[in-house]
């Protein structure tokens, strides 16, 4: 069981540089979000989808892009990477009122 | 505003004693879900426990018990008999949605010591 898959574990990038952070899930989930963790601040919700072609915005969406082609695939874009933007990213999935499960997270620092 | 307080950066519990980790939210939406999540030195995010708003008894899972006190707004985790592998960052966090957007606390860092 795969579960949740993010690539790659960890990322250097310079500033201004763009990525994506890749996700995929094989549990057929209708929901799937991306978090960003910083120390001392828990998780914070960056973008979310409830289904393939539907996505929103979170608590913290500035400097990220999404698209939903897929029920599996949910991709994360940084457009200009920033100092502000290092940080470990959590993308999750879920059934309707179940719990989420959690890829192993993406370590990114930006210089 | 919703919001998801742990107030305990870091405890010391020694093995096989019982602990409390503190959780309290605010919400006005009478539907919500509460979840605690465990997090080790490893960095993935580990389920632990479920307990929804309507639910009438505290949920449990093996070690696992959630204390919920509803008119307090309160939703404390209690981790019975500590064991060295309980040592890593426990997060409250709770759905407010019909999906699964969530609302993560600060977290709090537990160590167990032999």
């Amino acid at each position: 069981n795969a579960g949740v898959t993010q690539t790659p574990k960890f990322q250097v990038l310079k500033t201004g540089q763009s990525m994506t952070l890749q996700c995929a899930q094989d549990m057929n989930h209708e929901y799937m979000s991306w978090y960003r963790q910083d120390p001392g601040m828990g998780l914070r919700l960056i973008h979310y989808s409830v289904g393939a072609g539907i996505t929103d915005q979170g608590e913290v969406p500035n400097g990220y892009n999404v698209s939903r082609s897929t029920t599996e695939d949910f991709p994360l874009r940084l457009l200009s990477a920033a100092p502000s933007q290092t940080s470990v990213y959590f993308c999750a999935s879920s059934y309707k009122n179940t719990e989420a499960f959690f890829g192993q997270g993406t370590r990114l620092t930006v210089v | 505003a919703q919001k998801i307080t742990q107030t305990q950066p870091g405890m010391f519990v020694q093995e096989k004693e019982a602990v409390t980790l503190d959780c309290t939210y605010d919400t006005s939406d009478p539907s919500y879900g509460l979840f605690w999540y465990k997090q080790p030195s490893s960095g993935e995010m580990i389920f632990l426990i479920y307990q929804g708003s309507y639910d009438q008894q505290n949920a449990t899972e093996g070690r696992y018990s959630l204390n919920f006190q509803k008119a307090r707004k309160s939703a404390n985790l209690v981790i019975s008999a500590s064991q060295l592998g309980d040592s890593a960052m426990y997060f409250c966090a709770m759905r407010t949605d019909s999906w699964g957007k969530l609302q993560f606390g600060a977290g709090t860092q537990v160590v167990v010591t032999p």
